[in-house]
């Protein structure tokens, strides 16, 4: 089973500023990573697929990037909105498809 | 648009049994692969069974082998998760959702279910 490794568990940050998260697998998956936005109380939303490409209807704020083992998700400008819980996925080596264990964001 | 409205969350004590249903609209729901997704209280997100675009093929996570079943009606655009023995480590928001290529593409809005004494 691959292990996926989220960090920080909280990030806080002001609005306007860059938030970087990041995930870490324990094999590699290849580009075969997606990105997920949890906010409070509903249910989680594709942000991310494929390590870099964007689901539709997601801002241009929310980029992706990395390959292999290392990932990263970049919001270059926080709104207000963007607070909640991050989570990464893999689908390179399956069943069981797994997630991470999240990122908060916070806005200070 | 793409919907997924979730039903048949509840209480059930250890051992009982439930069944989730998740009634899909928006899309040609016979052609796509789906999943369902829990949530325990204040923890993260843990895939629990996938099923092919026809429901031939289904895999499940390892603690729910044995004990869930995920079906499909493609003549009613709707899915099932049957879920038996079921335990305290099962509470959890169970959320059906539309797969792409292995991803999560769209996520009904949830459905609640405890088990407990």
């Amino acid at each position: 089973e691959i292990v996926l490794t989220q960090s920080p568990a909280t990030l806080s940050l002001s609005p306007g500023e860059r938030a970087t998260l990041s995930c870490r697998a324990s094999q590699s998956v290849s580009s075969f990573l997606a990105w997920y936005q949890q906010k409070p109380g509903q249910a989680p939303r594709l942000l991310i697929y494929d390590a870099s490409n964007r689901a539709a209807g997601i801002p241009a704020r929310f980029s992706g990037s990395g390959s292999g083992t290392d990932f990263t998700l970049t919001i270059s400008s926080l709104e207000p909105e963007d607070v909640g819980v991050y989570y990464c996925q893999q689908r390179r080596n399956w069943p069981p498809l797994t997630f991470g264990g999240g990122t908060k964001v916070e806005i200070k | 648009q793409v919907q997924l409205d979730q039903s048949g969350g509840g209480v059930v004590q250890p051992g009982g049994s439930l069944r989730l249903s998740c009634a899909a609209s928006g899309f040609p729901f016979s052609t796509y692969a789906m999943h369902w997704v829990r949530q325990a209280p204040g923890k993260g997100l843990e895939w629990v069974a996938f099923t092919s675009y026809d429901g031939i093929n289904q895999y499940y996570v390892d603690s729910v082998k044995g004990r869930f079943t995920i079906s499909r009606d493609n003549l009613k655009n709707t899915l099932y998760l049957e879920m038996d023995s079921l335990r305290a480590e099962d509470t959890a928001i169970y959320y059906c959702a539309k797969g792409f290529a292995e991803y999560f593409q769209h996520w009904g809005q949830g459905t609640p279910v405890t088990v407990s004494s």
